[in-house]
């Protein structure tokens, strides 16, 4: 079935260095991915989103990178900080061509990031 | 970025009875809005997609009268929990969709910690 996967439940790193965040997805029909943050309690927030015509996206202190060939997507976060400790969580969603498009995410498993000080 | 906010961000009630969340777009007119589940430690869970002024479209194995979504609104969609029981007890989140922001962002609100005893 179609399910879209994080290659680690974890992630240690020591603040100040570059994180990165990967995930598997199977639906090779997904044209558009997010990645969210999520912290204790709270919902998720958007970080950064990318469509299938890019293969790199940046943001602040973030990169997204999209490789279609073998499905696979990562979040880079550079000089990473205490702030950034959280459950971070890729999703697809079928890029919408008109009105019938639902919207649906499908979330992976999810990332713990834990920044040591 | 837009505003989605929930209520009661935390509810505990009694095996038996029935529970509504309040989901709704502060500062923007939400034509979808999703309702997920979230179990400890685990990825988002689509329960339904809700379209104002229409019924919901549930996810398969989501019991349509156990959990009633209701989106009156452009700006409020509602879930009930009908006859809750302890297995129920999840954290429940909406997001919004429309308005501001890239045609297919979805907003996300705070959640709801749900506990039946």
């Amino acid at each position: 079935g179609e399910s879209v996967g994080l290659h680690l439940p974890t992630l240690s790193v020591q603040e100040g260095d570059n994180s990165i965040i990967n995930c598997a997805y199977s639906n090779s029909a997904s044209d558009y991915f997010i990645w969210y943050k999520q912290e204790s309690g709270k919902g998720p927030q958007f970080i950064i989103d990318i469509r299938s015509n890019m293969d790199k996206r940046q943001g602040q202190r973030v990169t997204v990178l999209l490789n279609k060939t073998v499905k696979h997507l990562s979040l880079q976060i550079a000089a990473t900080q205490p702030g950034d400790s959280a459950v971070y969580f890729c999703a697809e969603n079928k890029y919408p061509r008109g009105s019938s498009n639902t919207g649906k995410l499908i979330f992976g498993q999810g990332t713990t990031l834990q920044v040591k000080p | 970025g837009a505003v989605v906010s929930q209520h009661p961000s935390r509810v505990i009630c009694k095996s038996g009875t029935s529970v509504k969340i309040e989901c709704r777009s502060l500062d923007f007119q939400a034509t979808t809005m999703f309702w997920y589940r979230q179990f400890p430690k685990k990825s988002l869970m689509l329960m339904a997609t809700s379209n104002e002024g229409s019924k919901a479209t549930y996810e398969q194995g989501v019991e349509k009268d156990k959990f009633l979504i209701n989106h009156a609104s452009l700006t409020l969609s509602t879930l009930t929990v009908t006859s809750a029981h302890p297995e129920d007890s999840s954290f429940y989140i909406c997001s919004a969709r429309g308005g501001r922001g890239s045609y297919n962002e979805q907003f996300f609100g705070p959640g709801t910690r749900l506990t039946v005893l």
